[in-house]
């Protein structure tokens, strides 16, 4: 079975331009979930999307948005970077929204803005 | 609000060394616990899950149990392998929001 995949894996960016990640989910997975690690900040939960909505938003600014297709992959958009939005971007997804269905992470988008 | 202390490292250990990472949350409800753990270059993987007080989990030799009196949800593993070197996340989740809250990861290095 073939685990959550991100593209790309590195992505370098100027201030001031725009970044879009992508993420494929677990097939059969309808959640996806986007957090961000950024050193020295640790892991923090972005966006929760699940049947093509927007489900639970974490405090970051509205710059910060993305979607879900029917096909339940995901793309993350950052608009007007910024030097501290270089950071790990990870995905997951998960089978359902029960409390114990567990997160399954992807490898990673690094973020590195210039 | 919903919290995740984790032991602090770095942690330096020798090859079949005994394992404990100490792990201790705060939460509103009553929560899911999970250990993750990442390699160098890598995401996280799953290493483990508790979803009740005394749950027990368990995968490749490490063990967490649920203790809901003193909320914690320590990870150990009896011999420690070279291989084990990563980091290890203690995380919670609580209630409908499906967000996960992350302690801030220890560092773990085996020697041969």
């Amino acid at each position: 079975e073939a685990g959550v995949t991100q593209s790309p894996t590195h992505l370098i960016k100027t201030r001031g331009q725009q970044a879009t990640l992508r993420c494929s989910p677990i097939s059969g997975h309808t959640s996806v979930y986007w957090y961000q690690q950024a050193l020295g900040l640790g892991l923090q939960f972005l966006l929760w999307y699940d049947e093509g909505e927007e489900r639970n938003r974490g405090n970051f600014p509205p710059r910060f948005s993305g979607r879900q297709f029917p096909n339940y992959s995901s793309e993350l958009n950052v608009n007007a970077l910024e030097l501290e939005d270089s950071a790990l971007y990870l995905c997951a997804s998960s089978s359902d929204r029960g409390r114990n269905s567990p997160l399954h992470f992807g490898n990673g988008t690094r973020l590195t803005v210039t | 609000g919903n919290s995740v202390t984790q032991m602090e490292g770095p942690v330096t250990l020798s090859e079949e060394a005994f394992l404990t990472i100490n792990c201790t949350y705060t939460a509103t409800g009553y929560p899911s616990l999970f250990w993750y753990v990442q390699y160098p270059g890598e995401g996280l993987q799953l290493l483990l899950k508790a979803t009740k007080a005394d749950d027990k989990g368990s995968n490749k030799g490490f063990e967490a149990t649920y203790r809901k009196e003193t909320t914690s949800f320590h990870l150990e593993k009896g011999s420690v392998q070279v291989s084990d070197s990563a980091v290890y996340f203690c995380a919670l989740m609580d209630g409908s929001a499906r967000q996960l809250t992350f302690g801030s990861g220890t560092q773990l290095t085996v020697l041969p």
